[in-house]
């Protein structure tokens, strides 16, 4: 099926650092969407972007959380400042139309 | 809101035993309901998806049917392996300012050789 790439698959920060979580959607599509996920627990909806804005993000998506997709290069998730609460997998995914969506194999992002 | 309730957290089977999985749903609107599955270490992979149009969908041996009277939409598959051992996630796709999905808790599948 489509492929979605994340890249790193780990990384590691100090708290109050910047991070940046890249994601290579598939190439047609046209939203993108990050997702949380805590220790193997629920996927949580984070943002989702179209036509280069932000549509809809949830309570999770702090002040310190943006997203950008510059040029149709990599689909970004951008915390600054970082907090300890932000330690997580972070899902990339894309979808051509909206319904189905297809992901990544995720970032775990762990802030010490 | 739109929201999806999955009661089982953990499943333990043998192989060739019979799947159930319960997923329920809720919302407003004429839903899409989707089955994906997550194997360690992985991101979510679409298993199955029934729109109202089709109210059934069957993939690799899993099916699950949407079922409007009882909001339900629960994976089943008759003869489980080893290797479908995973985490299986009932969604809904919900819209507001685009779409997106919705997730349940999740159900933890081991099955023993």
């Amino acid at each position: 099926g489509p492929k979605v790439l994340q890249i790193p698959s780990h990384q590691i920060i100090d708290m109050g650092q910047m991070v940046t979580l890249n994601c290579d959607p598939v190439s047609n599509h046209l939203y993108f969407y990050w997702y949380k996920q805590i220790l193997g627990q629920q996927m949580e909806f984070l943002v989702n972007f179209y036509n280069g804005k932000v549509m809809e993000k949830s309570k999770l998506f702090k002040d310190q959380f943006s997203v950008e997709r510059p040029d149709g290069s990599y689909f970004t998730l951008k915390i600054q400042p970082t907090a300890l609460e932000d330690s997580a997998v972070y899902f990339c995914a894309s979808s051509l139309l909206g319904e189905t969506l297809y992901f990544g194999s995720g970032t775990r992002l762990t802030v010490l | 809101g739109d929201s999806v309730t999955q009661k089982q957290g953990q499943v333990t089977l043998s192989e060739d035993d019979f799947l159930f999985i319960n997923c329920t749903y809720s919302t407003t609107t004429y839903p899409t309901l989707l089955w994906y599955v997550q194997y360690l270490g992985q991101g979510p992979q679409l298993l199955l998806k029934v729109t109202t149009a089709n109210n059934k969908g069957i993939s690799r041996g899993f099916e699950a049917t949407y079922d409007k009277g009882t909001t339900s939409f629960h994976l089943q598959k008759a003869s489980v392996q080893e290797s479908d051992s995973a985490v299986y996630f009932c969604a809904l796709v919900t819209s507001n300012m685009g779409y997106k999905l919705t997730f349940g808790t999740g159900t933890s599948l081991l099955v023993d050789p």
